[in-house]
């Protein structure tokens, strides 16, 4: 099992760009593929994209492509995802969680980190 | 609007069962394992299912889960109060290269 903890909450302006961290524990963070998923106030689980620890290789949801980023930095076992053009649609609770590779199961969370999105 | 189909809301008592169904289609269910997830009020999601029907350590065998051609079933017996949660079930969506979830099912235990 891995722990995932997240950078703390975000207060950012339309048109801005927002950086959540994504810090793990253990010997684990290369074994395992980063996701991140956002939820909205009162709604579902949305999907944005995945990112290899080891390669760095990613894959994002449509919605997102040209607005989103995810990297890494293995020396502290951290993940990032960043996200542009913000807007206030864009205001949520970002998780990051670890999946297997080849996998599409969540299996460890972070505590998420809320990010809203006001002028 | 999700990829996934599932029942807004389910409700039963005490010790009863209750199912949860997620509807999909080829380029998801009908090809993919299938996972689900628990989100109790304030907390992060948490796998409760996964490759269809598998369960992580330390899941009580009161949950189950089954898959039917491009369909998904959560199962859940003996209910307890502590039960009472959002469910998600999830998968990956070959057509759209992308993790999808359902809109989620609100679980009240009378």
């Amino acid at each position: 099992q891995v722990q995932l903890v997240q950078s703390g909450a975000e207060v950012k302006k339309p048109g801005a760009s927002v950086k959540v961290s994504c810090k793990a524990s253990g010997n684990t963070f290369n074994s395992n593929d980063i996701n991140w998923v956002r939820q909205a106030t009162g709604q579902g689980l949305e999907w944005m994209g995945w990112m290899n620890p080891n390669s760095g290789d990613t894959g994002y949801a449509q919605k997102f492509q040209g607005r989103v980023a995810m990297t890494r930095d293995t020396s502290i076992k951290t993940a990032y995802m960043e996200l542009s053009s913000l807007r206030s649609e864009d205001s949520a609770v970002y998780y990051c969680a670890t999946s297997t590779s080849g996998s599409s199961s969540l299996g460890d969370w972070g505590q998420g980190t809320l990010v809203t999105v006001s002028s | 609007q999700s990829v996934l189909t599932q029942p807004p809301s389910v409700s039963a008592a005490p010790g009863q069962k209750v199912t949860i169904s997620c509807s999909g289609s080829t380029s998801n269910i009908g090809n993919n394992y299938v996972s689900w997830y628990q989100q109790l009020p304030g907390t992060a999601p948490k796998l409760l299912i996964y490759d269809s029907n598998q369960r992580p350590s330390g899941i009580p065998d009161r949950f189950s889960g089954s898959t039917s051609g491009t369909s998904a079933t959560l199962g859940i017996t003996g209910l307890q109060t502590g039960d009472e949660a959002d469910y998600y079930c999830g998968t990956w969506d070959n057509s759209l290269s992308a993790g999808v979830f359902g809109g989620g099912t609100k679980l009240t235990v009378l």
